[in-house]
């Protein structure tokens, strides 16, 4: 079965630091999106991504956040100044489409520790 | 009041049991209803979409979504000890913010042999 491919699987930085988080979506896939989960909270939405836009963000997604697709296969979270704060699981997930009803695929998460 | 609410458990069920999880919500402009499951570690897997108000049934699993009351719930049937894993309720508006989900804070599901 196709799957979302994320790496590192797990990054500690120190703060102030950058960061990439890189995703491979399901390769027919057109819509991506960034979620976190911060340790014993909710999964939370961070941005959806369409034809090289951004379509909606949520307000976790300050100007710190960045996403990017460089190529046609990649998609990737840039966080430019780490906090403490922004440790958590990020999930990329991606969906052939926006249509209603469309299977949104996660992948396994990338943990980041800020330290 | 929180968007989505959802009784974080644990629930320990032995095997066999019926399970019931439940997710009640506040904004009356979702219209899609998910579950997924969470293995530790793991990211999310779609178990069951629902459009509206009814009732879906998928093997041992069936949704229900009452729009009425903002309710939605989880049955699972004869439940095994590879159910065990984290269920979380999800939402969507729909349109064009449908892939903006608004997630439950998860039941943590155990089921003993």
């Amino acid at each position: 079965e196709p799957e979302v491919t994320q790496t590192p699987s797990h990054q500690v930085t120190q703060m102030g630091q950058e960061v990439i988080l890189r995703c491979v979506p399901i390769s027919n896939h057109l819509y991506f999106y960034w979620y976190r989960q911060i340790l014993g909270q909710k999964v939370e939405f961070l941005v959806s991504f369409y034809n090289n836009e951004i379509s909606e963000k949520s307000e976790i997604f300050d100007d710190q956040f960045s996403v990017e697709r460089p190529d046609g296969s990649n998609f990737t979270l840039k966080i430019r100044s780490t906090k403490l704060e922004d440790s958590a699981m990020y999930f990329c997930a991606s969906s052939v489409s926006d249509i209603s009803g469309n299977t949104i695929y996660f992948g396994e998460g990338s943990w980041l520790t800020v330290v | 009041q929180k968007e989505v609410e959802q009784d974080p458990g644990p629930l320990s069920v032995p095997e066999g049991a019926i399970v019931s999880l439940n997710c009640t919500y506040s904004n009356s402009a979702f219209q899609y209803f998910m579950w997924y499951r969470q293995y530790s570690r793991k990211g999310p897997e779609l178990l069951m979409y629902t459009y509206s108000s009814g009732n879906k049934e998928d093997g041992r699993f069936t949704a229900q979504v009452d729009k009425s009351s903002k309710y939605i719930s989880l049955f699972i049937r004869d439940s095994q000890p590879s159910d065990s894993a984290t269920y979380l309720c999800a939402m969507s508006v729909g349109g064009t913010s449908y892939g903006k989900l608004t997630f439950g804070q998860g039941t943590i599901l155990t089921v003993h042999p």
